[in-house]
């Protein structure tokens, strides 16, 4: 059974760098073809997709995001690591890490999501 | 005002089939990228409904069903129920943006 839960502050100042940490169970980051991205969405707004790693390293970053976002992997731990620095009010959302289903195609598609994290930006 | 176009809103009474739109453009769904499907219920995190177009992952019933066309892929709910009410979100990429892409949900109501 594939699980995913999201850590980290639920409140950041402008301007802060924000860490959040995904931790997953019932798959390996290890195994060929696995990968976990993140994604996320403003109250009352649209899913926002925002970085995936792959089980080779491999890494695709949104293209308005690139400069300020950072995503890493602990296969020993379990974890995917985003960071994502400057952050600004509108930044505020609720964020989510979820599974790569390993099929082929564009683009990949997310088969099981964490409960998200709410994070906060104060002006 | 997202890449992908849905309706805000799609109502439907029990029983009846209601579909779910998501237009696009010759640099995304018309480029022949792929289309996915989620819910999301209240206050919860999205769910895989339909991948690659037309594909349901095992437990998502029979009354699912995706299809795409051109420049937009649809969601079409039969036998609607109660717990059917949520939010609807699609997917795709975009070749232009060089960017995954969601489009805006759609919020289904069943009346």
């Amino acid at each position: 059974q594939i699980t995913l839960k999201e850590s980290g502050p639920t409140l950041v100042k402008s301007t802060q760098t924000l860490t959040l940490t995904c931790t997953f169970s019932g798959f390996s980051l290890g195994t060929r073809g696995v990968g976990v991205g993140w994604i996320r969405q403003p109250p009352g707004k649209a899913l926002e997709w925002l970085a995936l790693i792959y089980w080779d390293d491999d890494e695709r970053h949104s293209p308005s995001l690139k400069n300020r976002l950072t995503i890493t992997k602990d296969t020993s731990k379990n974890q995917v690591v985003l960071t994502l620095t400057n952050m600004y009010p509108v930044d505020t959302a609720t964020y989510y890490c979820a599974h790569r289903r390993a099929v082929a195609g564009t683009p990949d598609v997310f088969d099981m999501w964490g409960q998200g994290t709410m994070v906060t930006v104060s002006s | 005002q997202s890449v992908l176009t849905q309706p805000p809103s799609v109502s439907g009474a029990p029983g009846q089939r209601v579909t779910i739109s998501c237009t696009g453009s010759s640099s995304n769904i018309g480029a022949g990228y792929d289309v996915h499907w989620y819910r999301q219920l209240p206050g919860t995190a999205p769910k895989l409904l339909i991948y690659t177009n037309t594909n349901r992952p095992s437990g998502v019933p029979d009354r699912f069903s995706g299809s795409k066309t051109g420049t937009s892929a649809s969601l079409a709910i039969t036998g609607l129920q109660a717990e059917d009410e949520a939010v609807y979100h699609c997917q795709s990429y975009d070749s232009r943006l060089s960017d995954v892409i969601f489009g805006g949900g759609t919020k289904l109501t069943v009346l």
